[in-house]
């Protein structure tokens, strides 16, 4: 079972309010993700980071913003939530080690602006 | 041009059924290779990953082909639990080491 942890799970917030989605893994990957994915739809990478202190956009444009200051803890901010934000997001660590390269991804956390 | 590309799907088959997904990928300095498997509204988990040799989990084989950039997973026996969307994913190599790229997947339906 993987060890990847996002909180909270489900998420109804008002236009304008800021709001942070957690992840945390607890298998010192240094690599961790955010995606995007709307039901039915495809994943979309938002944001990726390789380590601490490390953060890139994905292809998806986002206004979201991420930051890595430990390994283990890869939180994404909205400023100003909108109903666009709508949306499930899914957060996934990874390891640059050879034979254990697979990505893990936590259980998400369903975004509904009202 | 797309990193990974699936078929588009859906594929609707009987219990008991061998179906075959298929997957191509852009970059040839590609460095890994898997299938995982989403269910309705669930987060995706890895099925297998695909080792150039071929490999073999029960019931599902998968076979890379590096020469022609081409993955390919097969279901023989379909069951109804087999019922998902099944992600193609490759793991970059070069300068942006360790990014994977998502295929847009492939939704298989096992009915009775």
């Amino acid at each position: 079972e993987a060890d990847i942890y996002q909180t909270p799970r489900y998420l109804v917030i008002g236009t304008g309010k800021k709001i942070t989605l957690e992840c945390s893994q607890t298998m010192g990957h240094d690599k961790m993700y955010w995606y995007q994915q709307d039901p039915g739809m495809e994943l979309h990478l938002i944001h990726y980071s390789y380590g601490v202190n490390s953060t890139e956009k994905g292809d998806l444009s986002s206004e979201s913003t991420v930051s890595r200051i430990r390994t283990e803890h890869f939180p994404l901010t909205l400023e100003s939530a909108r109903p666009s934000h709508t949306s499930q997001y899914l957060c996934a660590s990874s390891s640059s080690s050879r034979g254990a390269s697979e990505a893990f991804f936590g259980q998400g956390t369903r975004l509904t602006v009202v | 041009r797309k990193e990974v590309e699936q078929d588009p799907g859906p594929f609707n088959v009987p219990e008991g059924a061998t179906v075959a997904f298929n997957c191509t990928y852009s970059n040839s300095a590609s460095q890994s290779f898997f299938w995982y498997r989403q269910d309705c509204r669930k987060e995706p988990k890895l099925l297998m990953s695909v080792y150039s040799s071929g490999n073999e989990d029960g019931r599902f084989t998968a076979q890379l082909n590096r020469a022609s950039q081409y993955i390919s997973l097969l279901i023989r026996d379909s069951k109804l639990s087999d019922s998902a969307t099944y992600l193609c994913v490759v793991k970059d190599r070069g300068s942006t080491l360790g990014r994977l790229y998502f295929g847009r997947g492939t939704q298989l339906t096992v009915w009775p």
